[in-house]
């Protein structure tokens, strides 16, 4: 069956930079784009980019140009993404996701907390 | 960027009873492939959100039959037939037309 496992929670302090992992099972990675969506408290969700897992190419959304990168490692099957010049404002839930034939997401990580703090 | 309107941000419903959830774009999500490239998800307390409808009216693999999509362009509607206690949780429409992907602002079903 599908999965996709993130890793741990994280708390940095303003200013740092931080690195998510997802680690995608039970199918061909190559064939399926991975997406980034966070969920800051009391905020809608927010796609912050995505990777072609076969090609490489990426997208980022324009409000996090410069600040995410999303990176991928194909021998483990694993999609990174890191921000950096953290805020307060970034505390939020990161999502992977997975692309369902450019239709949207039909996996979904099981989250990772992010907590930026002086 | 697309902006996404839900017509609620609570909806209270007895068991049993039928729901309907609106979800209104700033832009059409109608694609020249004839299909709306609008989602919906829940998201159940506690865990990530899960596909129910794609492409509009699509029905995700195990999602119950009391769930269907319509609309069009930039008007688009999640039914439920019959609510029951499980289908708790926030409600999230989302454009997957063009990037940066969006999402409606969740509208949260509670059972009366």
């Amino acid at each position: 069956q599908v999965q996709l496992v993130q890793s741990g929670a994280e708390v940095k302090k303003p200013g740092a930079s931080v690195k998510v992992s997802c680690e995608a099972s039970g199918y061909t990675f190559s064939r399926n784009a991975i997406n980034w969506v966070r969920q800051a408290p009391g905020q809608r969700l927010e796609w912050l980019g995505w990777i072609n897992t076969g090609k490489g190419n990426i997208k980022y959304s324009q409000k996090f140009q410069g600040r995410v990168t999303i990176t991928r490692d194909a021998s483990a099957n694993t999609v990174y993404m890191e921000l950096s010049s953290l805020r307060s404002e970034d505390t939020a839930v990161y999502y992977c996701a997975r692309d369902f034939n450019d239709y949207g997401f039909d996996y979904w990580g099981q989250g990772t907390l992010l907590t930026v703090s002086s | 960027d697309t902006v996404l309107t839900q017509s609620a941000l609570s909806l209270p419903v007895t068991p049993g009873e039928p729901a309907s959830i609106s979800c209104r774009s700033t832009q059409s999500l109608l694609y020249t492939n004839g299909y709306n490239y609008l989602n919906w998800y829940l998201q159940k307390p506690g865990q990530s959100p899960q596909l129910l409808i794609y492409l509009g009216s699509n029905r995700a693999s195990g999602v119950p039959d009391r769930f269907s999509g319509s609309g069009s362009g930039t008007d688009f509607t999640l039914e439920i037939t019959r609510v029951e206690a499980e289908d708790v949780g926030v409600y999230y429409c989302m454009q997957a037309l063009q990037t940066p992907y969006t999402f409606g602002q969740g509208t949260k079903l509670e059972i009366k």
